[in-house]
């Protein structure tokens, strides 16, 4: 079956602007995870859903970041004023529960100039 | 900080040998898992092993938790060029906060 998708595979963007990355996750999961990751790292957990619910949004960096997952499928990560240090993949995983094995989508490369 | 730390950081070694990496952490776990993420790509699960269990094996893959040291172990055996990838532990509390550890970057030699 399909995998995790994630839209789109590369952004760039200017400092102080608004982005969004779209996951779909795969038909049934409901876990789904937000991480971004910085070259040489490993990912960096920011926010955990469980169903439409947001189970656990502290690894989210600030207030600038938001995520939702209205209908319990299709997940959005949204950023407000850009800045330089937001530049990362993000990656969205999802599962079929929590504590179960994630499958990951290929991530977002964010740049912002 | 319930942070994986990963060593090596790097790992090279020749075609045909085994590779051993390892993760320590610092709270309790309800299991621990590790990906592998080839250069470029999403990660890949690889094995899950359970804080109740000590030994799983999968392939050529072989995972050893001890709890009360807080450490995990990934043994590949036979390794191939395929295998070259960063390996990465990721730690499953009882919050549902998963932390991954800062990676071995595995090369191998043909």
């Amino acid at each position: 079956g399909a995998g995790v998708s994630q839209t789109p595979s590369n952004k760039v963007t200017e400092k102080g602007k608004y982005v969004e990355l779209r996951c779909d996750p795969i038909s049934g999961h409901t876990a789904l995870y937000w991480y971004r990751q910085s070259l040489g790292q490993g990912p960096e957990f920011l926010i955990y859903f469980q169903g439409t619910g947001a189970a656990d949004d502290s690894g989210l960096p600030n207030d600038r970041f938001f995520a939702v997952r209205p209908e319990g499928s299709v997940s959005t990560l949204k950023i407000q004023r850009t800045e330089r240090g937001d530049s990362a993949v993000y990656l969205c995983a999802s599962s079929l529960t929590s504590q179960y094995e994630q499958y990951f989508g290929p991530g977002t490369r964010l740049t912002v100039t | 900080s319930q942070q994986g730390e990963e060593d090596p950081q790097a790992l090279s070694i020749q075609e045909g040998e085994n590779a051993t990496m390892n993760c320590s952490y610092k709270t309790s776990i309800n299991n621990l898992q590790w990906y592998r993420q080839n250069s470029g790509r999403g990660l890949v699960h690889l094995i899950l092993i359970r804080s109740n269990e000590r030994e799983k094996h999968s392939g050529r893959l072989r995972v050893t938790l001890d709890t009360s040291k807080k450490s995990s172990s990934l043994l590949i055996t036979a390794s191939r060029a395929a295998d070259t990838a960063s390996y990465f532990c990721a730690l499953y509390s009882s919050a549902s906060k998963i932390i991954f550890g800062s990676g071995t970057r595995l090369s191998i030699r043909p």
